[in-house]
């Protein structure tokens, strides 16, 4: 199975701070990622597919880059409602593989 | 409005069985590749099953191969995961997830848009 390795696993940051999360692939995956938004006791949203496709309703904020084995999830400028943990999932290969997670907590 | 309500979970012991539904509403259910998801308390997220659009094309986790089974019936905009043989491990919140299978410069891709709120499996003597 691909694995996928988030980093960091927390992170603490301030209003309108800029955050940067990776994730990489044991094997090239091409773009074949989406990452992940959950809330405490909450489904996961979808922020992003295809790497860097936003997906329809997430704030412009929100940006992904990457392909092969590093990918990217920035926050251009934290906003109180982005405190979450933040998820990679590869969609290159079965079975789906997620990052064990970021989260993202208040400074 | 566009929603996937689960149910079925419960407390079971270990070795029992246990069916979860996800039912489907505000779309055409029966366009829409489907998945199965869990999360153990305090874990991350892991993928469970996914099924095609017929229930013709299915996977499965190696951790539940041989146990879990996905199904779909599209006439009842329903999706399910006949689980047996539980153990310990399989307790988790377990949500069910619609896959946008995005076409991308020809390229398809994965985008889980909508989840369901989740349902609790816990398996427990």
């Amino acid at each position: 199975a691909i694995q996928m390795t988030q980093s960091p696993s927390s992170l603490s940051a301030s209003i309108g701070d800029r955050v940067t999360i990776t994730c990489r692939a044991s094997q090239g995956i091409r773009s074949d990622l989406g990452w992940y938004q959950q809330k405490p006791g909450k489904a996961p949203k979808l922020l992003m597919y295809a790497a860097s496709t936003l997906q329809s309703g997430v704030p412009s904020r929100f940006s992904g880059s990457g392909s092969d084995t590093d990918f990217t999830l920035t926050i251009s400028s934290l906003q109180p409602e982005d405190f979450a943990t933040y998820y990679c999932l590869q969609d290159y290969d079965y079975p789906r593989t997620f990052g064990q997670g970021t989260k993202v907590e208040i400074k | 409005q566009v929603q996937l309500v689960e149910s079925g979970g419960g407390l079971v012991k270990p070795g029992g069985s246990l069916r979860l539904c996800c039912a489907a509403s505000g779309f055409t259910f029966s366009d829409y590749y489907m998945s199965w998801f869990r999360q153990a308390p305090g874990k991350g997220l892991e993928w469970v099953s996914c099924i095609d659009t017929s229930g013709s094309y299915i996977k499965y986790a190696d951790s539940v191969k041989g146990r879990f089974t996905i199904s779909r019936d599209n006439a009842k905009d329903s999706l399910y995961l006949q689980m047996s043989s539980l153990r310990a491990e399989d307790t988790a919140v377990y949500y069910c997830a619609r896959d946008l299978d995005v076409v991308v410069g020809g390229a398809h891709f994965d985008g889980f848009d909508i989840w369901g709120q989740g349902t609790m499996v816990a398996v427990s003597s």
